[in-house]
């Protein structure tokens, strides 16, 4: 990808169990957000955080950032079937050049 | 609006024929953005705009791809002369200017070129 990539590419989980997906990425960056993307929609933005920022929570999502390691995850806990969908990664650098990872698709069974 | 409008949601489009996409942006969101998303997911960045001015457009195929932002208008995203490759989901996104504010993003146009 432009900027980097996601792992797994794929996870397959059971309702009620927590689902972590991970976000590597090359450059400096400003920011990280992720996005939801169910099939055949648009993207719908999660959260933001910030470079300065090392750990942010909303509701049931909960994701961390390492700068010095150049990575991110995302915790979805107590996952539900409608949490299904693929989950990307996108990063701001401080030029306003946005990059998106190559996103995990989960699927979470009820 | 409160949301980014793609028009149309699906285009069809024999081989060579001429696309044109329409994005209108949030009001009050100074920036544009357009990515091309084909079947393996990854979204492909093509160009940015700052208000009416090209931001950054070092994704585009420069040969048969335009945009334009212009005011009081949509956005819009011309493909002259289009190839099977172009088959894909284009989105287009809107953002605040500070650096702080994710994107918005409309829900995409289907070109299917046939």
């Amino acid at each position: 990808s432009q900027q980097g990539e996601e792992d797994p590419q794929a996870l397959s989980i059971q309702e009620g169990e927590n689902a972590t997906m991970n976000c590597s990425y090359k450059t400096s960056i400003n920011n990280l957000q992720w996005y939801r993307q169910n099939s055949g929609r648009g993207l719908v933005h999660l959260i933001l955080i910030r470079s300065n920022e090392r750990e942010k929570h909303s509701g049931r999502l909960r994701v961390t950032l390492d700068t010095s390691k150049k990575s991110s995850s995302l915790l979805i806990t107590a996952s539900r079937a409608a949490d299904t969908a693929s989950y990307f990664c996108a990063t701001r650098d401080n030029f306003n050049k946005f990059y998106f990872g190559s996103g995990t698709k989960l699927n979470v069974k009820p | 609006g409160e949301e980014v409008a793609q028009t149309p949601k699906h285009l069809v489009r024999g081989e060579g024929q001429k696309a044109k996409l329409y994005c209108a942006p949030i009001k009050g969101h100074s920036y544009v953005f357009w990515y091309q998303q084909v079947l393996k997911n990854e979204f492909k960045f093509l160009i940015s705009f700052q208000n009416e001015n090209v931001f950054d457009e070092t994704g585009m195929p420069k040969e048969r791809f335009s945009a334009k932002c212009l005011p009081n208008s949509p956005c819009s995203l011309e493909i002259q002369a289009t190839k099977l490759e172009d088959s894909a989901v284009y989105f287009c996104a809107s953002s605040q200017s500070s650096a702080n504010y994710g994107y918005t993003f409309g829900s995409g146009t289907r070109l299917t070129v046939v």
